[in-house]
């Protein structure tokens, strides 16, 4: 495997659910961040992991729990999401400070 | 604080037409800047950056763009479309090469037509 990795690529899930979702990088970085794309909006950034530390939180609410194990493997906790989480999460990363980012193809979620 | 706005929220070109977005940026130091494509069903993938050390870039898939500080302008072109070009294209602006805390325009999607 190349690249970066997310897992699964579509998630439907309702409002009580709790799932996760999973992020793996296979180029030596020591940075991943995680974004929320949803339609006609810009692309937004939520958290931005450094070393495995937190860095950002881009005053994401409490529902969304992101996790960094080490710096290969990224998580994005779900919890008690609403209609409006509906959207496709990216998740990239970089050799900080001086790469640009690499992007996954994203996990499309759906919140009923 | 940064901000891009792209020009238009969907351009169509014909095969073998020049490809022309448009993104103009605004940033209160020397900006670093960055255009991203994104096919359906995938991430984003980094075409071209600038990073002051020439205003003409050139990136992948005979993308270019020109980085014009008295304009605040980054626009992307292509001098002839191919089919395999129509995509979203999103440009970001950041205060440093590295940047974390990439802003994003709302992107272009680009159609091509036979």
């Amino acid at each position: 495997e190349t690249g970066v990795t997310q897992t699964p690529r579509h998630l439907v899930m309702g409002m009580t659910n709790k799932k996760s979702l999973k992020c793996e990088q296979h180029l030596g970085h020591n940075a991943m961040y995680w974004y929320k794309q949803s339609a006609k909006k810009p692309l937004e950034l939520m958290f931005v992991y450094n070393f495995k530390e937190q860095t950002e939180n881009n005053s994401v609410p409490s529902r969304f729990s992101p996790e960094c194990p080490n710096s290969s493997h990224l998580f994005l906790h779900l919890h008690t999401l609403q209609p409006e989480d509906s959207a496709l999460y990216l998740c990239a990363s970089s050799q900080w400070p001086n790469q640009p980012q690499h992007f996954g193809d994203g996990t499309r979620l759906s919140i009923l | 604080a940064q901000s891009v706005t792209q020009l238009g929220s969907h351009v169509s070109v014909s095969e073998g037409a020049l490809v022309l977005l448009r993104c103009n940026y605004s940033s209160s130091v020397p900006p670093y800047l960055f255009w991203y494509v994104q096919y359906p069903n995938q991430g984003l993938q980094l075409l071209l950056k600038y990073t002051s050390a020439a205003t003409l870039v050139k990136g992948i898939n005979g993308f270019e763009a020109e980085f014009k500080k008295s304009e605040t302008s980054f626009h992307l072109t292509k001098p002839s479309a191919h089919m395999s070009d129509a995509a979203e294209y999103f440009c970001a602006v950041s205060d440093r090469e590295g940047a974390q805390k990439l802003v994003f325009g709302q992107g272009t999607r680009l159609t091509i037509n036979p």
